[in-house]
């Protein structure tokens, strides 16, 4: 049973169109992250919810909007995509927004811009 | 401004060996560290974490070791399997910040 899972796993889609990346976890944690990992493999971290409430938004372009419909979810919404939002997202989730809460990471969402 | 280095991008040793996986950081006010492994197409699962109040923790074949005056942490692993082969992350966290920052990993192969 999936702990954290991410859909869709590719995708691949032209510059300039929207889409969406779905989150949930099951594990009952407080804390949901996103984070882009580039070509030069860098996790970095973009939007953190705890409780449904944002606390940590990196400095990300407006086209990128989160949205937490409840502790379980966080869904990412990317608008008019460029070549360089070209990377692999990741969703993670963990107990609290504690340093020593480790995160537990979904598998990626491979995203390739045409 | 990358706070957080692994100087070697791969490694590789035998089966059996010790594996001495690197990490250095530049911010003094991180004072939590983790470790994540990574194989491919999976997401990184959280391995072993160390508070800077300690300079050693343990946890079977794995310790982390951090010398704070030198902002160094290294993760051991001892003795190496084939199946620890995958890429390792350290990440590094102050107390309350609520997010980590990772370093880009190190690719580590054990041969049999």
């Amino acid at each position: 049973d999936t702990a954290v899972s991410q859909t869709p796993k590719y995708l691949v889609t032209q510059m300039g169109n929207d889409k969406s990346i779905k989150c949930e976890q099951n594990l009952g944690h407080d804390t949901m992250y996103w984070y882009k990992q580039d070509s030069k493999k860098f996790l970095k971290i973009m939007f953190s919810y705890n409780n449904k409430e944002l606390i940590i938004n990196e400095t990300v372009p407006n086209r990128f909007s989160p949205k937490s419909p409840d502790k379980a979810h966080l869904n990412l919404h990317i608008n008019s995509l460029e070549l360089g939002d070209s990377a692999v997202y990741f969703c993670a989730s963990s107990q609290g927004a504690g340093a020593d809460q480790p995160q537990h990471f979904g598998d990626g969402t491979r995203l390739s811009i045409l | 401004d990358q706070q957080v280095k692994q100087n070697s991008p791969s490694l590789s040793v035998q089966e059996g060996r010790i594996s001495i996986l690197n990490c250095d950081y530049t911010n003094s006010m991180f004072d939590y560290f983790l470790w994540y492994k990574k194989y491919p197409a999976e997401g990184p699962t959280f391995l072993i974490s160390i508070s800077s109040i300690k300079d050693k923790n343990e946890d079977g074949r794995f310790t982390v070791f951090l010398n704070k005056s030198a902002k160094h942490l290294s993760l051991h692993i001892v003795p190496s399997q084939p199946g620890d082969s995958a890429v390792y992350f350290c990440a590094a966290s102050g107390w309350n910040a609520g997010k980590s920052t990772f370093g880009d990993g190190t690719t580590l192969t054990v041969k049999p």
